[in-house]
């Protein structure tokens, strides 16, 4: 099992700031890493596949990238619905895993 | 866009069987996967297995696959589990999301989720 390992576990951070959430892998998944919003009372969406490819409707200002054992999550000015928890998943098999979460609030 | 729809609230007792259902609509491809995801209070996401739907071949996570099994009814694209022998852990909303590739699972659309309660 290739376990993931997200930080930090909480980020404070202000409207307008520029964010940054980390994801490593315990071995290589090249490029095979999604990122997801969940917000209390909704279910998860997809943000990000492929490490750095957006899915559709998703703005611009989050954009991943890395590859490997390392990734990032970069929102470039933080918006207020944007806070909430965020989970980076490994699809590289087909037993994929998820990071235990970032909280921003 | 794929719209996933799944079945209403559940509670059972310890060691009963649970059974969800999720229904897909929209632009759904010839072949694609469903898996299922689940969400215990306070904790984080974790993945119990997906299904492709017109194969039926399905793979599941190690700790669950002793009591835990998908199925797909391709005449209505709904895909079923069934999560056997509850306990009070297995207490979660549960929700299904669709696999557009299966050699790659990650998860594109999300269905509304269904609460599970395990109590006695």
């Amino acid at each position: 099992e290739i376990v993931m390992t997200q930080s930090p576990a909480t980020l404070s951070v202000s409207p307008g700031e520029r964010t940054t959430l980390s994801c490593r892998a315990s071995q290589s998944v090249s490029f095979n890493l999604a990122w997801y919003q969940h917000k209390p009372g909704e279910a998860p969406r997809l943000l990000i596949y492929g490490a750095s490819t957006r899915a559709v409707g998703v703005p611009a200002r989050f954009s991943g990238s890395g590859s490997g054992t390392e990734f990032t999550l970069t929102i470039s000015s933080l918006q207020s619905e944007d806070f909430g928890f965020y989970y980076c998943q490994q699809h590289d098999n087909r037993l994929p895993t998820f990071g235990g979460g970032t909280k921003v609030e | 866009q794929v719209h996933l729809m799944q079945s209403g609230t559940e509670v059972k007792k310890p060691g009963a069987s649970v059974k969800v259902s999720c229904k897909a609509s929209g632009s759904i491809i010839s072949s694609y996967g469903v898996a299922w995801v689940r969400q215990a209070p306070g904790q984080g996401l974790e993945w119990m297995g997906w299904i492709n739907v017109y194969s039926g071949y399905a793979r599941y996570e190690q700790t669950l696959q002793d009591r835990f099994t998908m199925t797909a009814d391709t005449s209505t694209n709904t895909v079923y589990m069934e999560l056997r022998n509850l306990r009070s852990d297995d207490t979660a909303i549960y929700y299904c999301a669709f696999v557009p590739a299966t050699d790659f699972p990650y998860f594109d659309f999300w269905g509304q989720g269904t609460l599970v309660t395990v109590s006695s």
